[in-house]
């Protein structure tokens, strides 16, 4: 199985400030037919069931705010939150479907410092 | 807009079935594969099982495999889990998802319905 590391656990940024996400997977999600990453990432509010931001690693899903961005490939990615907003106090997941099974990152934490 | 709404979760001792539903509404489901997904109490979250948007490939989690069966009805958009021979381990909340293919983001998440297992 692909094993997805989030980097940190949790972390706590002032409102307003930056907030990045690092996630690694343990081999590469990039297939080289189409030039894409098979990489999503996920925002889950309490409560919640969680809700897509991103795919192909870089594409934001529809109504996701443009602080938002993802980047990276091959095995390497980031989600960065440019301006923290407190709506946006949630975890985040990555997310592999390149290989089977899919996996998850174990999520990171973001609160308001 | 897309909706789906799980139902059948509930309390059920060690080496019980519970039949976990999603119905779909909103889009095509005949047309997209659909998952399960599930995420242990103050856990992360675990692929289950997928079923593609014709039935004829199904794929499962190793820690379900042998126990839990997938199945669609595209007449009734209705996505089906059968659990079976549960442990105290599935104790979760179920989720169904859509995805475009088999193996694919998942872009609409239900609700989720509680499954205990507990003796």
């Amino acid at each position: 199985d692909i094993v997805m590391t989030q980097s940190p656990d949790s972390l706590a940024v002032s409102l307003g400030e930056r907030a990045t996400i690092h996630c690694k997977s343990s081999q590469t999600v990039l297939f080289s037919g189409n030039n894409k990453n098979y990489l999503a990432w996920y925002q889950q509010k309490p409560g919640q069931p969680p809700k897509l931001l991103f795919y192909w690693a870089s594409i934001r899903e529809s109504g996701v705010p443009d602080r938002f961005s993802g980047s990276g490939s091959g095995t390497d990615f980031t989600l960065t939150i440019t301006s923290l907003q407190a709506e946006d106090v949630a975890v985040y997941y990555c997310h592999q479907f390149y290989g089977t099974p899919p996996t998850f990152g174990g999520g990171t934490k973001v609160e308001i410092k | 807009q897309v909706q789906l709404v799980e139902s059948g979760g509930g309390v059920v001792q060690p080496g019980g079935s519970l039949r976990l539903s999603c119905a779909a509404s909103g889009f095509m489901f005949s047309n997209y594969a659909m998952h399960w997904v599930r995420q242990a109490p103050g856990k992360g979250l675990e692929w289950v099982a997928v079923i593609s948007y014709n039935i004829n490939n199904q794929h499962f989690a190793d820690s379900v495999k042998g126990r839990f069966t997938i199945s669609r009805d595209n007449s009734k958009n209705f996505l089906y889990l059968q659990m079976n021979s549960l442990r105290v381990e599935d104790t979760a909340m179920y989720y169904c998802a859509r995805s475009a293919y088999d193996w694919e983001h998942l872009d609409h998440w239900g609700q989720g319905t509680m499954v205990s297992v507990s003796s």
